[in-house]
């Protein structure tokens, strides 16, 4: 069974630092890209960041970029996010979130989407 | 704001049909990126529920349903069941931002 179990998660003031993880298990974990998606309390579900199986390719949201880092150590089957520089506006919950892929109708453009999702942690930027 | 545009909130009384509207632009789900859907429970996590337009994953019921047409995409539920109270997010990617983007989400309440 697919299981990601994420931590990290606590208050912090603005302009601190935070780093979440994401522990993998159920599945070969270094053969798939990975993600972070945030949801505040309430709202909608937002992209942050991706990465690619073997850590060499990362992407953000232009809200995140230059200051959180996506990263990963496919010995320890984790994922990491590096939270720095803060705000209140980056208060939500944060999930880790596995993406399968497969090729459109024109079977050169991979697809990527969530199949499985961690349970969430709650990070709160507040002074 | 969100990229794509999803209704705040439907209804439907049990047993009834029930569809959500995605819409999109061109470049995203216009630009013939595909949708996926996701449904969120109160308190859980998101799951995934429509892959690829129309296409479930094993274990969702076949009252889900998905489409896709131009810059828009649909979701219907037939046969509406208490269960089904949850919150719906449509998903894509968008090739200006070179990103993932989601809906804002559709609140669905069983009557």
């Amino acid at each position: 069974e697919v299981q990601l179990v994420e931590s990290g998660g606590g208050l912090v003031q603005p302009g601190g630092s935070l780093r979440l993880s994401c522990a993998a298990s159920g599945f070969t974990f270094s053969n798939y890209w990975m993600h972070w998606v945030r949801q505040v309390p309430g709202k909608g579900l937002v992209w942050v960041s991706r990465i690619n199986s073997d850590g060499s390719s990362t992407s953000y949201a232009d809200s995140v970029r230059g200051r959180f880092t996506i990263s990963r150590d496919n010995a320890k089957n984790t994922l990491y996010l590096q939270m720095n520089s803060l705000r209140a506006e980056d208060t939500a919950v944060y999930y880790c979130a596995r993406v399968t892929y497969y090729y459109d109708s024109s079977g050169y453009t991979a697809v990527y989407y969530f199949d499985h999702w961690g349970q969430g942690t709650l990070v709160t930027v507040s002074s | 704001q969100s990229v794509l545009t999803q209704p705040p909130s439907v209804s439907g009384a049990p047993g009834q049909r029930v569809t959500i509207s995605c819409t999109g632009s061109s470049s995203n789900i216009g630009a013939g990126y595909d949708v996926h859907w996701y449904q969120q429970l109160p308190g859980t996590a998101p799951k995934l529920l429509i892959y690829g337009n129309t296409n479930r994953p094993s274990g969702v019921p076949d009252r889900f349903s998905g489409s896709k047409s131009g810059t828009s995409a649909s979701l219907a539920i037939t046969g509406l069941q208490a269960e089904d109270e949850a919150d719906y997010y449509c998903q894509s990617y968008d090739s200006s931002l070179s990103g993932w983007v989601f809906g804002g989400g559709t609140k669905l309440t069983v009557l």
